[in-house]
């Protein structure tokens, strides 16, 4: 069965620091990858998907397929980036989200 | 631009009773979806439709109900409501043609007491 891990519940960083949310999935299929984001009272909402390759707002996400792993990064964080990080796998019919439990990142001046 | 709307943002429920969450996307997306979230978990899927009159199981759909007359809407009923119930619930949207990308819901705050 598919399967999303964010080892971290919350992560706390100082302003300037490199960020790095880890998520591993397990997934017999061919793997398409999310982050979705949730800042203070807002929606959640697409952040970068690993299909695209972007980076958005600094950020960016590589596909491992070997370590079955999607972590996100960030060079240097800003306080703005303080918010819950979600990892999610697209599965089945129907367009269907697994997604991990979570991490809360903290950036702190 | 509205997205997908829901309603109510916050109930409070006494055990037995029942209630719908609305939910309202004005995005003509085919695919429409209910996630509940506890405390310390990640979103798990309740049901979702991939059209009108189309309705499937999620991971948890024990206790629920869904129904599609439209495409613009997708209510979760709760028939019998109980205090495992109490939760944040998210309704969500997409597209294949939008490349597979969700859109939420601001969520419903539920309490069954």
């Amino acid at each position: 069965a598919q399967r999303v891990t964010q080892p971290e519940k919350l992560l706390s960083v100082f302003k300037g620091a490199p960020v790095e949310l880890k998520c591993n999935y397990s997934y017999s299929g061919s793997p398409e990858l999310f982050w979705y984001v949730q800042y203070s009272r807002q929606r959640l909402q697409l952040l970068l998907r690993h299909i695209s390759r972007e980076s958005i707002k600094g950020f960016t996400a590589d596909l491992n397929k070997g370590e079955t792993s999607f972590h996100l990064k960030k060079p240097f964080a800003q306080e703005e980036d303080s918010a819950m990080y979600y990892c999610a796998l697209l599965t089945g019919g129907g367009n269907k989200l697994t997604f991990g439990t979570g991490t809360q990142l903290k950036v702190e001046l | 631009n509205a997205g997908v709307t829901q309603t109510p943002k916050f109930r409070i429920l006494k055990i037995g009773q029942s209630m719908t969450l609305q939910c309202a996307q004005d995005m003509n997306h085919n695919y429409m979806y209910w996630y509940r979230q506890d405390p310390g978990m990640g979103l798990k899927l309740i049901y979702y439709s991939v059209g009108a009159g189309i309705t499937d199981k999620g991971e948890v759909p024990n206790g629920y109900n869904v129904s599609r007359s439209t495409t613009e809407d997708f209510p979760l009923r709760l028939e019998l409501a109980a205090p495992s119930q109490t939760s944040v619930y998210f309704c969500a949207s997409s597209n294949r043609e939008g490349k597979n990308i969700q859109y939420f819901g601001a969520g419903t705050r539920l309490s069954v007491l």
